[in-house]
């Protein structure tokens, strides 16, 4: 039972190129999240999705955007990449009814703009 | 608007000891309330939550919390720590009801452990 995949585990990006964040559930889950984690903070929510075709932001989405094309899958996409989206970046899934809390992490993807 | 803080950065405690970590919310009605633990270089696990009845809540791995509301606290307890207990300690309240987008994490504690 593989859980929540993230890929890649490390990147490297260079001001203003763009890249996808894979993520990816196996639990059949309807909600799925993306955060980030900025050195000694908590985590922030860029995006969430509580199904297939549906998805809505968070606390921090400026510079992100996601789609969710299928129940398993949830990409995040940095099109223009800035410094200061340096950061971990850890999606996230939980099932269906009253607890709507993220249950189920990946193991992050770290990212450094340079 | 919800908001949480964790006032202890880094707290050390021998092994076998007993653990408290301290967690204070700001909410105007009852919060949703979880501990999670993360190990290095892993994402995060959910210990416990606290959504309603009884205060005193049981998680994994032997850590409990207790829910008070005149304090507004939500302390993480554990009699007795092992070496595998190192980690960074989040926790987290959410506004009843609601989405994943009302749900605001602590900066974390991290625990070491002397031997």
């Amino acid at each position: 039972n593989a859980g929540v995949t993230q890929t890649p585990k490390f990147r490297i990006l260079k001001i203003g190129q763009s890249m996808t964040l894979q993520c990816t559930q196996d639990m059949n889950h309807n909600y799925m999240y993306w955060y980030r984690q900025d050195p000694g903070m908590g985590l922030k929510l860029i995006y969430y999705s509580v199904g297939a075709g549906i998805t809505d932001k968070g606390e921090v989405p400026n510079g992100y955007n996601v789609s969710r094309s299928t129940t398993e899958d949830f990409p995040l996409r940095l099109e223009l990449a800035a410094p200061s989206q340096t950061s971990v970046y850890f999606c996230a899934s939980s099932g269906t009814g009253a607890l709507r809390q993220p249950q189920h992490f990946g193991d992050g993807t770290r990212l450094s703009i340079l | 608007a919800q908001s949480v803080t964790q006032p202890d950065i880094h707290i050390t405690v021998s092994e076998g000891a007993s653990l408290e970590l301290r967690c204070n919310y700001s909410y105007g009605a009852t919060p949703y309330l979880f501990w999670y633990v993360q190990s290095p270089g892993q994402g995060l696990q959910l210990l416990l939550k606290y959504f309603s009845g009884d205060t005193l809540v049981q998680g994994i791995k032997g850590f409990e919390a207790e829910f008070k509301r005149s304090q507004s606290s939500f302390n993480l307890r554990k009699p007795s720590v092992h070496w595998s207990d190192a980690a960074e300690y989040f926790c987290a309240v959410g506004a009843g009801g609601s989405s994943a987008s009302k749900i605001i994490f602590g900066s974390g504690t991290r625990l070491s452990i002397r031997p």
